[in-house]
């Protein structure tokens, strides 16, 4: 079964410093990996995601991600953070052996919540 | 264009009473995914549609809990008898096409609260 974690359910940077947000998997082959940002009372927001190819991938806002297959990691960056980058922000993973037109949910991780401060 | 919307976006219901949560997908979209958020955590998959056919309801936690899109495009997700456990925040999200690397786009959500 495929799975996501993301092992910090905080992180906390000062505006102007680069961010990371960590996220690791576990899919039985070649993931499909996704950064969604969520703001209060709003839904999930698109970030960017890694389908194939280069393993950095670069998305709104600002952010990017580098895919890692031998850590077996996605971790979200962003050269230098704004205030108004805190919110709530989850990996995700879709198995990719599934790409048959049918079923191809998301599992998600629990969320890492960014505080950005002056 | 318009995103994905959602109707109600607050809803209290007392424990025992039914609810209905509806969906408007991206116009065009072929695939339309339900999602429960637990407070504090991420979204855990409830459904799948493909057009007007329910192809995964896998992850619907009881059969109290029922989805239809007769039409293909608008969706409703039905809970009957709540419980408090089913206080959450439901997501529908909407996909082109279905395929694995298509991005979901997800509306704003529903918050149900059950007293």
């Amino acid at each position: 079964a495929q799975s996501v974690a993301q092992p910090e359910d905080q992180v906390n940077v000062a505006e102007g410093n680069p961010l990371t947000v960590k996220c690791t998997y576990s899919v039985s082959g070649n993931p499909y990996l996704f950064w969604y940002v969520q703001y209060p009372n709003r839904g999930l927001q698109f970030l960017l995601k890694y389908i194939t190819g280069d393993n950095l991938v670069k998305g709104s806002y600002g952010f990017e991600a580098e895919f890692n297959k031998s850590q077996t990691s996605f971790h979200l960056k962003k050269p230098s953070a704004l205030v108004s980058d805190s919110a709530l922000y989850f990996c995700a993973v879709r198995d990719p052996f599934v790409d048959t037109g049918t079923a191809s949910k998301l599992t998600f991780g629990t969320g890492t919540r960014l505080q950005v401060t002056l | 264009g318009a995103g994905v919307s959602q109707s109600p976006r607050y809803k209290v219901a007392k424990r025992g009473q039914d609810v209905a949560l509806r969906c408007d997908p991206i116009s065009g979209h072929v695939s339309l995914f339900w999602y429960q958020q637990a407070l504090g955590q991420g979204p855990e998959f409830l459904t799948y549609f493909q057009n007007e056919a329910q192809l995964d309801k896998s992850g619907l936690p009881s059969d109290r809990f029922f989805a239809e899109r007769p039409e293909g495009s608008v969706s409703t997700l039905k809970i009957q008898r709540t419980q408090q456990e089913d206080s959450a925040v439901y997501l529908c999200a909407s996909s082109y096409s279905g395929r694995a690397q298509e991005t979901q786009y997800f509306g704003p959500g529903t918050r149900l609260l059950v007293l």
